[in-house]
């Protein structure tokens, strides 16, 4: 049973950096073709691709974030950290993390989500 | 950037009803697209991919078709627990992307 789940701090302020955590079971990011995505989104809004981070350390980011974006992983643990630095209100969401089935590219599983609210 | 557009961005329907919801994307996708169910304060959750693959469990009254620039998500007959916002997704190329959603409400 493959299941996620996001953590990390649920207050930040503006300029800060954010670092959320997806810890993961039920599949390993070992196994050719998998992957680990980021989606978020806005309260009441449109989801939002934030990227990927796939079984061979391919990385794949949405080019309106990728100069704030990190994703690192930890096969091990069993985990995906993502890093945003510069934070904006804007950046007010839901993050979410999903995992990618082997060879594909949707979002079969999801993680339950952790609601970031960025304010001065 | 492919850019997807979802229409309509809201439908109001009663059960029993056959609904379709359409999803366009600005450039030729192929199949390569998802289609995500979304409650209220909920995770989305996989029901279509590849266009037409009903993800395992998903009840066999929703279907999605299309191919290329044009997709359509339909429903044969709502049920109460249907009601809920649609998202579609394309993962043709990168920056893989989202539709705007589209809210089903009852009637």
């Amino acid at each position: 049973q493959i299941t996620l789940k996001e953590s990390g701090p649920t207050n930040m302020k503006p300029t800060q950096t954010l670092t959320l955590t997806c810890s993961f079971s039920g599949f390993s990011l070992t196994t050719r073709g998998v992957g680990v995505g980021w989606v978020r989104q806005p309260p009441g809004k449109a989801l939002e691709w934030l990227g990927l981070i796939y079984w061979n350390d391919d990385k794949r980011y949405s080019p309106s974030l990728k100069n704030r974006l990190t994703f690192t992983k930890d096969t091990f643990k069993g985990q995906v950290v993502l890093t945003m630095t510069n934070l904006d209100p804007l950046d007010t969401a839901t993050y979410y993390c999903a995992h990618s089935p082997p060879e594909n590219l949707y979002f079969d599983f999801w993680g339950q989500g952790t609601l970031v609210t960025v304010t001065s | 950037d492919i850019q997807m557009t979802q229409s309509p961005s809201s439908l109001s329907a009663s059960v029993g009803d056959r609904v379709t919801i359409t999803c366009r994307a600005s450039q030729d996708i192929n199949t390569w697209l998802a289609w995500y169910q979304q409650k209220p304060d909920k995770v989305p959750k996989s029901l279509i991919y590849d266009a037409s693959t009903l993800q395992k469990g998903v009840p066999s009254r929703f279907s999605g078709s299309g191919s290329g620039t044009d997709f359509t998500l339909t429903i044969s007959s709502l049920q109460p627990e249907d009601f809920a916002t649609y998202f579609c997704q394309q993962y043709n190329s990168y920056p893989f992307s989202f539709g705007q959603g589209t809210k089903l409400e009852i009637k």
